[in-house]
């Protein structure tokens, strides 16, 4: 099994440029979450989903959407990029089996996206 | 107000046990306290996760008070690789969760 991949690993964009994240899982699971990583932040939650079709807004949401139209897949859109955008993307599945909050369940994260917004 | 919160860095030597607090102190009733382990340019991984009193497994122990408004990873003889960031997730009413800040420890020889 992969895990949870990410692509691309590092990419660079223009302010106002629109571009998507990829994360994709094998493991069959049913959470999936992205989160941004920022120097002396800690890891915060953009985006969640719980299954397919289903999606909920975390603790920084503004700029960013995303869909789940397969378990398997995961993407996140950022629609006209800032330089505030900059950071590192993970994005993270769990099984979730038994339908509770996203942190009470052991989390597997992808490699990462560095994204730089100039 | 939702606030996961842990020291920024701490030292060791190779052979000594390790112990990380974090404070969180509005946690939700129902959640677990689970910290990760991350190594430069990788994504964090899991180590252990509790919701009372002692938890342990092969890498790590943790603590947690009855009060559950902290919690304290223990991690026994460290070695060089051990050195990395150490995060605590928790999760708080309204289905808000906050990592803490990272605690960045660093193993001398």
């Amino acid at each position: 099994n992969a895990g949870v991949t990410q692509t691309p690993k590092f990419q660079v964009l223009k302010t106002g440029q629109s571009m998507t994240l990829q994360c994709a899982q094998d493991m069959n699971h049913e959470y999936m979450s992205w989160y941004r990583q920022d120097p002396g932040m800690g890891l915060r939650l953009i985006h969640y989903s719980v299954g397919a079709g289903i999606t909920d807004q975390g603790e920084v949401p503004n700029g960013y959407n995303v869909s789940r139209s397969t378990t398997e897949d995961f993407p996140l859109r950022l629609l006209s990029a800032a330089p505030s955008q900059t950071s590192v993307y993970f994005c993270a599945s769990t099984s979730g089996a038994s339908g509770g909050l996203l942190s009470s369940y052991e989390q597997y994260f992808g490699p990462g996206t560095r994204l730089t917004v100039t | 107000l939702a606030k996961t919160t842990q020291p920024i860095s701490m030292d060791s030597y190779e052979g000594q046990e390790v112990n990380i607090t974090c404070s969180h102190n509005n946690i939700a009733t129902n959640d677990y306290i689970t910290w990760y382990q991350q190594f430069p340019s990788q994504g964090p991984r899991f180590i252990i996760q509790g919701y009372k009193t002692k938890v342990t497994n092969e890498v790590a122990s943790l603590f947690i008070p009855a009060d559950r408004k902290s919690s304290t990873l223990s991690l026994p003889r460290v070695s060089l690789s051990d050195t990395a960031v150490y995060y605590c997730l928790v999760g708080y009413n309204n289905n808000d969760m906050r990592f803490g800040a990272g605690t960045r420890l660093t193993v001398k020889p």
